[in-house]
């Protein structure tokens, strides 16, 4: 049970796209198409943003995009807006009734 | 509207023990999965324990397991979390999160959390 690997902070320009990766292993992200991705400002509660690896929660904007090769999983953000500020974490699936988080990353907007 | 109140949380020594409730509103509860998270002061997220809609199946992060008990009471609609032998690095902000289905999928609607604090 380790940690999904996020790096520890990526920034952009207003306008511009990131992507944030989470690799894991062939027990966790490579072997499910279950994935999460969590967007948390501080002293919030975590909100879903990217379910199943690519779909979006009704509300959630559209520049806001999941992707996965192997076990490797990447959020991508386009447009990026000062709102998108915050600490973005994933999560896998990883057998029987366990989730595994990543480490967490923190996006700046320049 | 769907609702989850977490409570509980104190100040509690290390070694002992205490008992996180979350009370589940606007939906039905024993439709899903549930879960609990917690997140230590400036860090990340951490998944704690879960538990499928009958209790059938339940699991334990490697760090809690044999020292906290996940268990539901369908009927009350709530969650509990017995921790028992507590430890300074168990200190965190406990969130209580339902799934969406019976079985894991993904973690859909999350509680405001309940701050447990272990120290001497």
């Amino acid at each position: 049970q380790s940690a999904l690997t996020q790096p520890a902070s990526v920034s952009g320009s207003p306008g511009q796209s990131i992507t944030i990766s989470c690799t894991g292993t062939s027990s966790d992200v490579g072997s499910y198409n279950l994935v999460s991705w969590y967007q948390q400002h501080p002293g919030k509660v975590p909100k879903l943003m990217i379910y199943e690896g690519r779909k979006r929660p009704s509300g959630v904007s559209n520049r806001f995009s999941g992707s996965k090769s192997g076990n490797t999983a990447s959020l991508t953000i386009s447009g990026l807006q000062a709102e998108d500020e915050a600490d973005y974490y994933c999560c896998s699936y990883a057998g029987n009734i366990l989730y595994v988080f990543g480490t967490g990353t923190k996006v700046t907007v320049l | 509207e769907v609702q989850l109140v977490e409570s509980g949380g104190g100040l509690v020594q290390p070694g002992r023990s205490l008992r996180l409730s979350c009370a589940a509103s606007g939906f039905t509860f024993d439709d899903y999965a549930m879960h609990w998270v917690r997140q230590a002061p400036g860090k990340g997220l951490e998944w704690v324990s879960g538990i499928s809609w009958n209790s059938a199946t339940i699991d334990y992060a490697d760090s809690v397991k044999g020292r906290f008990t996940i268990s539901r009471d369908n009927a009350k609609k709530s969650l509990y979390l017995k921790m028992n032998s507590l430890r300074v690095e168990d200190s965190a902000l406990y969130f209580c999160a339902k799934d969406t289905g019976r079985l894991p999928y993904y973690m859909d609607v999350w509680g405001k959390g309940t701050m447990v604090t272990v120290s001497s």
